[in-house]
């Protein structure tokens, strides 16, 4: 199957800095990746959707100015923490789709924690 | 976007086969039905996906009844590395729309 990279696999940083994620399709071009966070023990949570050359779509409830997504080729987008805080400590997994046919291919993910 | 629900969690052992039920009582004609599997701290991998009748891979089998408003996953002689959670979706086949997770079935297998 396809293969889907996400880097960094773990992140420890300090309240109030800022985080960038990476998520890259090695041998498939994405024109659409999708950003997940997941809480302890529970289901995926669609953040938002990015792609190729234009704005993401965010999911209600995200703030767009708190994540910022960017997805500047059709193997990378990337996804920035902005001003972290304690509550954002979560697992952030990637997913790009390849073909039409809806098989979402997901990253390693990202687990993050803000002290 | 079509709503899934599967059991909360579910117990077999080893060498046993396994057959996870997922309702989609809202799905739609373009809609493809994918199954994922995910470990603790790792990201969803890919299992199988079908839109009707019967599909078969290396790792399992998926089912799909003709009014296609369910699905079973069915994993054959499952092992102690089978334990995780077990997601159902189902998608439009549109390119850049979203697949959303519902709960999941966390599956524990035991010797």
């Amino acid at each position: 199957g396809a293969v889907v990279s996400q880097h960094p696999s773990w992140v420890i940083c300090k309240s109030g800095t800022s985080v960038k994620i990476e998520c890259r399709s090695l041998d498939f071009q994405a024109t659409t990746m999708f950003w997940y966070r997941q809480f302890p023990k529970q289901s995926l949570m669609l953040m938002a959707t990015s792609n190729e050359g234009s704005k993401a779509t965010y999911e209600q409830g995200v703030e767009k100015d708190k994540f910022l997504i960017n997805h500047a080729s059709l193997t990378l987008s990337t996804l920035t923490v902005t001003s972290a805080h304690p509550e954002d400590s979560s697992f952030y997994i990637c997913s790009a789709i390849q073909g039409t046919n809806e098989k979402l291919f997901f990253g390693s993910g990202t687990q993050l924690s803000v002290l | 976007l079509a709503k899934t629900t599967q059991p909360i969690s579910m117990d077999s052992y080893e060498g046993q086969e396994v057959n996870i039920t997922c309702s989609h009582n809202n799905i739609a004609t373009n809609d493809y039905i994918t199954w994922y599997q995910q470990f603790p701290s790792q990201g969803p991998r890919f299992i199988i996906q079908g839109y009707k009748t019967k599909v078969t891979n290396e790792v399992a089998s998926l089912f799909i009844p003709a009014d296609r408003k369910s699905s079973t996953l069915s994993l054959p002689r499952v092992s102690l590395s089978d334990t995780a959670v077990y997601y159902c979706l189902v998608g439009d086949g549109q390119a850049g729309t979203a697949l959303i997770f519902g709960k999941g079935t966390t599956l524990s297998v035991s010797s």
